[in-house]
């Protein structure tokens, strides 16, 4: 069982460029959740989604794009990135909403714009 | 609305010491809180949750929080410290009114434990 898995780990982006942080679970879990985790800030939702087909806005959507085509995979859509979305990004999953149950995350993916 | 503060960015104690890493929270419905813990380079992990019942809650690895509504409190304690306990932990407040789907962290304490 591999529960939330995310790929790259790594990633050097130039300013401008795009790319797409991809989030697959197993657990046929609803709810899916993208976090940004910068030093001392603790984690910051960027988007969430409570099933296939429905996404809503978290705290710092802004710069990020997702969507939710399947119970499965929910990716992280960067466009022209910014020296300030240098973070490290968490994809987790629950059952129920993240506000009652146990969400598990994923490894991360650390990310650095120049 | 909800918030958390978690007192003290970096704790350090002695191996077999007490750890104790302070939450307070704000709500306006009753609360669901968490402690989740992520040790170097790894994802987060559920440590102990509090939804409803018991306001002493046991968790993995020893460790257990008490929920004081009065207080507004859900602080982390551990009788005796092992160098493995060395991570940070996060505090979590998420609200128990349905539709509220989120959950809010704190910014975390860091743990050391001295040999």
């Amino acid at each position: 069982n591999a529960g939330v898995t995310q790929t790259p780990k790594f990633r050097i982006l130039k300013i401008g460029q795009s790319m797409t942080l991809q989030c697959t679970q197993d657990m046929n879990h609803n709810y899916m959740y993208w976090y940004r985790q910068d030093p001392g800030m603790g984690l910051k939702l960027i988007y969430y989604s409570v099933g296939a087909g429905i996404t809503d806005k978290g705290e710092v959507p802004n710069g990020y794009n997702v969507s939710r085509s399947t119970t499965e995979d929910f990716p992280l859509r960067l466009e022209l990135a910014a020296p300030s979305q240098t973070s490290v990004y968490f994809c987790a999953s629950s059952s129920l909403g993240a506000s009652r149950d146990t969400q598990y995350f994923g490894p991360g993916t650390r990310l650095t714009v120049l | 609305a909800q918030s958390v503060t978690q007192l003290g960015s970096h704790v350090s104690v002695s191996e077999g010491a007490l750890v104790l890493l302070r939450c307070n929270y704000s709500s306006s419905v009753p609360p669901y809180l968490f402690w989740y813990v992520q040790y170097p380079n790894q994802g987060l992990q559920l440590l102990l949750k509090y939804t409803t019942g018991a306001t002493l809650v046991k968790g993995i690895n020893g460790f257990e929080a008490e929920f004081k509504k009065s207080e507004t409190s859900f602080h982390l304690t551990k009788p005796s410290a092992h160098m493995s306990d060395a991570a940070e932990y996060f505090c979590a407040v998420g609200l128990s009114n349905f539709g509220n789907e989120k959950l809010t962290f704190g910014t975390g304490t860091r743990l050391t434990i001295i040999p």
